[in-house]
């Protein structure tokens, strides 16, 4: 099974501050890679397929980069609607699809 | 609008069976994937299993932790699908999300239901 790792678990910042959360995965899953956004009592949201291909309706403040096992997704000027659960998720082995265990952001 | 409606959680006892439903709208139902993912409470994200589209003649899988226990199926002529749920533990607490799975650029799930609870307790 591919197994999905991200960092931080957890992070403060303020509104404005620019955020990077890191998901890798155990083998390489070229740029099957998923990102989704989770507030609480919520169903999660896509935000960025394939990478890097943001959905349509969110904002241009995030963004995905990497291939093969590191991943990286990015906000810019962090909002207050942008407190939330991220998750990372690899379809490589779709459908066994594996989530990473989520990073917190929370208000500084 | 597409929707994805979930229902049929609640509480039940140790080793007994619950069947979840969920019901879609607003798109061509038979035609996507489908795929329960829970989330234990105050957890993260789990798949649970996977229903084809009636192209790919609605074949199923299953994560190692439900497998021989829960059976997903679904009736497109209806757009429902559901979750059965057999020999439940408690370990199977939390909140089950239907999602549709979309075929672009890889895999991924671009709708989610709201999610039905379901709590094993004695």
């Amino acid at each position: 099974d591919i197994q999905m790792t991200q960092s931080p678990s957890s992070l403060s910042a303020s509104v404005g501050d620019r955020v990077t959360i890191t998901c890798r995965a155990s083998q390489s899953i070229s740029s099957f890679l998923n990102w989704y956004q989770q507030k609480p009592g919520k169903a999660p949201k896509l935000l960025i397929a394939a990478a890097s291909t943001l959905q349509s309706g969110v904002p241009s403040r995030f963004s995905g980069s990497g291939s093969g096992t590191d991943f990286t997704l990015t906000i810019t000027s962090l909002q207050p609607e942008d407190f939330a659960t991220y998750y990372c998720q690899q379809s490589s082995s779709r459908p066994k699809v594996t989530f990473g265990p989520g990073t917190k952001v929370d208000i500084k | 609008e597409v929707q994805l409606v979930e229902s049929g959680g609640g509480l039940v006892q140790p080793g007994r069976s619950l069947r979840l439903s969920c019901i879609g709208s607003g798109f061509s139902f038979g035609d996507y994937g489908l795929s329960w993912v829970r989330q234990a409470p105050g957890k993260g994200l789990e798949w649970v299993a996977f229903i084809s589209s009636r192209t790919f003649d609605e074949t199923t899988e299953y994560a190692a932790s439900v497998k021989g226990r829960f059976t997903v199926s679904r009736d497109s002529s209806k757009s429902i699908a559901y979750l059965q749920m057999n020999s439940l533990t408690t370990e199977d607490t939390a909140v089950y999300f239907c999602t549709r799975e979309r075929q672009w650029l890889g895999y991924h799930f671009d709708h989610w239901g709201q999610g039905t609870l379901v709590t094993v307790s004695s």
